[in-house]
């Protein structure tokens, strides 16, 4: 079955830093994979999609690479400011016509001033 | 524009209960996903509801069950609790369930604690 797998420990950066968080899936070829932020006791919320025909993505202070030989995602928050301490969450499509989703169990960020 | 909304916010039941969640979608939003998140957990797919068709299930036994209704809001049913139904409860609208790469808006979630 599909499974993907985030950095399960926390990832403690200080303010400033990139941190950088992996999404790595097996036994699926996704048309495309989703980057969501979770704050506790909230739902995600949506940041960044790319596709399997890109390379990278970017927005703001954020970047997202999608390798299909790997199968793996990178996502990079660059000059972290403690505001983005929260759970990342990628996921891939289940259906290629549906957009039903899989996540990853997340990575906690903890950004320190 | 309003967001997605879920009542209630959180839930006590016991085992063996019935229980009924509920969720607005957001404005000229079509379609209504169910998630299950549990603690330290990614969330899982229930099923996905697209102009109140059912539209995909994951691996959730039957006792999940749930409706859209005209206006697109949703419910999700869970019957005969269990312990491990213990869990926050997502709802996730999107403008048009059967496009691919279709952005997802989740609600805040409802806490259900079954004792």
């Amino acid at each position: 079955s599909q499974k993907i797998e985030q950095n399960s420990e926390a990832l403690n950066i200080q303010e400033g830093k990139t941190a950088t968080l992996t999404c790595n899936y097996t036994n699926y070829s996704p048309a495309y994979l989703q980057w969501y932020r979770q704050d506790p006791g909230r739902g995600p919320v949506f940041l960044l999609l790319i596709r399997e025909n890109e390379k990278e993505k970017r927005k703001e202070r954020l970047k997202v690479t999608f390798d299909t030989t790997l199968k793996q995602s990178l996502f990079h928050i660059t000059a972290s400011q403690p505001a983005d301490s929260a759970t990342y969450l990628c996921a891939l499509d289940i259906a290629s016509n549906t957009g039903k989703l899989i996540f990853g169990q997340g990575t906690t960020l903890q950004v320190k001033p | 524009e309003t967001g997605v909304t879920q009542s209630p916010t959180h839930l006590i039941k016991t085992r063996g209960q019935q229980v009924t969640l509920r969720c607005s979608s957001q404005s000229g939003h079509n379609t209504v996903s169910w998630y299950q998140q549990a603690l330290g957990q990614g969330p899982q797919f229930i099923f996905q509801y697209y102009r109140e068709e059912e539209n995909g299930r994951g691996n959730f036994p039957p006792r999940f069950s749930g409706l859209q209704f005209p206006n697109y809001s949703s419910e999700l049913n869970v019957n005969a609790l269990e312990l491990d139904d213990s869990a926050l409860y997502l709802c996730a609208s999107s403008s048009d369930g059967r496009r691919v790469a279709d952005t997802q808006y989740f609600g805040p979630g409802t806490r259900l604690t079954v004792l």
